[in-house]
């Protein structure tokens, strides 16, 4: 069982949608949940992080944590053919170094 | 400062060559990171330093070195490497080290070994 799976997609959805990106997680012992967003040939991008179990909101983005059920998701509400790109979770393990393990990305292509 | 600066942005060199890759932040981050990335694959992790010291090896193959001359800069050195070592090599930083922490990652180098 790989540490931290996602749906590789492609997901797509229409312009001004909501586009809603999945991934559990193996080890009930993490911490730490992170969402990058990486474009074709770029670097991640950290767009969002959550530690307690619940939704937290910024701008277009909500992350939900549900750690009983080890998933963490991301919503992007009113998708812009901007949010094209793969989304990487992240979680951390927990212990004495910030070590991220990431999933495979989930690639989002937001229709005009 | 909130950038974490990478050089040079790509980097061809053959088997028997000898290069480094470097890597430099200023935000006062106590922890940096090197990530390798295959096309179409998620970041995979290298090394991790946490004060200037070496603290995560992850059974990285002798011919990459890691290298941390101070707090803000992160070498890599490469030597005697293998075609299927071409990659996108991604440096990162975060505050410190403990769980809670981001990384801001650097813009990559992107290797090609020849």
């Amino acid at each position: 069982q790989k540490e931290v799976e996602q749906n590789s997609g492609p997901l797509s959805v229409p312009e001004g949608a909501i586009a809603s990106l999945n991934c559990t997680y193996s080890d009930r012992g993490s911490q730490s949940f992170f969402w990058y967003r990486q474009y074709s040939g770029k670097s991640p991008e950290l767009i969002m992080s959550i530690y307690s179990n619940g939704d937290k909101e910024d701008g277009r983005f909500t992350a939900q944590l549900n750690k009983a059920s080890q998933y963490v998701s991301l919503l992007i509400r009113d998708s812009q053919p901007s949010d094209s790109a793969t989304y990487l979770c992240a979680v951390n393990h927990g212990g004495a170094t910030n070590k991220l393990i990431f999933g495979t990305g989930t690639l989002l292509a937001v229709q005009p | 400062d909130t950038e974490v600066t990478q050089t040079p942005k790509h980097l061809v060199m053959g088997m028997t060559n000898k290069k480094s890759l470097k890597c430099e932040q200023h935000m006062g981050h106590r922890a940096m990171y090197w990530y390798k990335q295959k096309a179409k694959k998620p970041p995979e992790l290298m090394f991790v330093y946490s004060y200037e010291k070496l603290s995560i090896n992850e059974s990285v193959p002798s011919r990459f070195s890691p290298e941390c001359p101070n707090s803000s800069l992160l070498n890599l050195h490469l030597h005697a490497l293998q075609p299927e070592d071409s990659a996108l090599y991604l440096c990162a930083s975060s505050f410190d080290t403990g769980t809670g922490y981001g990384y801001t990652f650097g813009s990559g180098t992107r290797l090609t070994v020849v």
